[in-house]
């Protein structure tokens, strides 16, 4: 069965370092998305892409990146974790523009 | 100033009453989602609208364009009904996401 998966789940880090999630879906969508949910924010967009070699910023893109060489996968780097960037990241994926995301189960970050 | 507003942010029933959770919207959308996330965090997507009215067993989902609000009903409400649910609209490249209504269904 096609499924999205996130690693890790669970992430400890301190302050300064380089921090990459990790998302792979094998719906073979084109679309995917990585987002943070906090108490009191919900769900906000971090950065999403239409298809390979594209990315695009989201709400709170500042303190990430992220890189689509292949259909499959939209690795998030924190390019040096801040103690605001503890979080539960979610990536989802979708198979056109305005249709149903499949969520990733999470993975919880945090930065000490 | 939130583009999508939810209502109730809490909501407690019992079992088998019939549930209303309301969402309004102040952007123009694509579409809205409704999305429920469990207690152990995953989110599944439950409806997308962009017109009219949806039904999944229990679930009823409703969106009026013109007065720019959504409502998500469940019928004959059960305890593993409990859970956040999130109302979302997608206006072309962007997503707005309300903040979730918890919704604990007793026994």
């Amino acid at each position: 069965d096609a499924e999205i998966t996130q690693s890790p789940r669970h992430k400890i880090t301190e302050t300064g370092r380089q921090v990459t999630l990790a998302c792979h879906q094998t719906w073979n969508h084109n679309n995917m998305f990585w987002y943070r949910q906090d108490l009191g924010h919900g769900l906000r967009l971090i950065h999403y892409s239409y298809g390979v070699q594209d990315t695009n910023k989201g709400e709170v893109s500042d303190g990430y990146s992220v890189s689509r060489s292949n259909t499959e996968d939209l690795p998030l780097t924190l390019e040096s974790a801040a103690s605001s960037q503890t979080s539960v990241y979610f990536c989802a994926s979708s198979d056109g523009g305005v249709n149903e995301q499949f969520f990733g189960p999470g993975t919880r970050l945090t930065v000490l | 100033k939130n583009e999508v507003e939810q209502s109730p942010q809490n909501l407690t029933a019992q079992e088998g009453e019939f549930i209303t959770i309301n969402c309004s919207y102040s952007v123009g959308i694509s579409a809205l989602h409704w999305l429920q996330q469990h207690p152990g965090g995953g989110i599944v997507s439950l409806f997308m609208l962009s017109s009219g009215k949806k039904k999944h067993g229990r679930l009823i989902a409703t969106i009026n364009i013109q007065e720019k609000h959504s409502s998500l009903h469940i019928t004959a409400s059960h305890p593993r009904d409990s859970a956040v649910y999130i109302c979302a609209v997608h206006n072309f490249n962007k997503f707005y996401f309300g903040s979730g209504t918890k919704l604990n269904v007793k026994p």
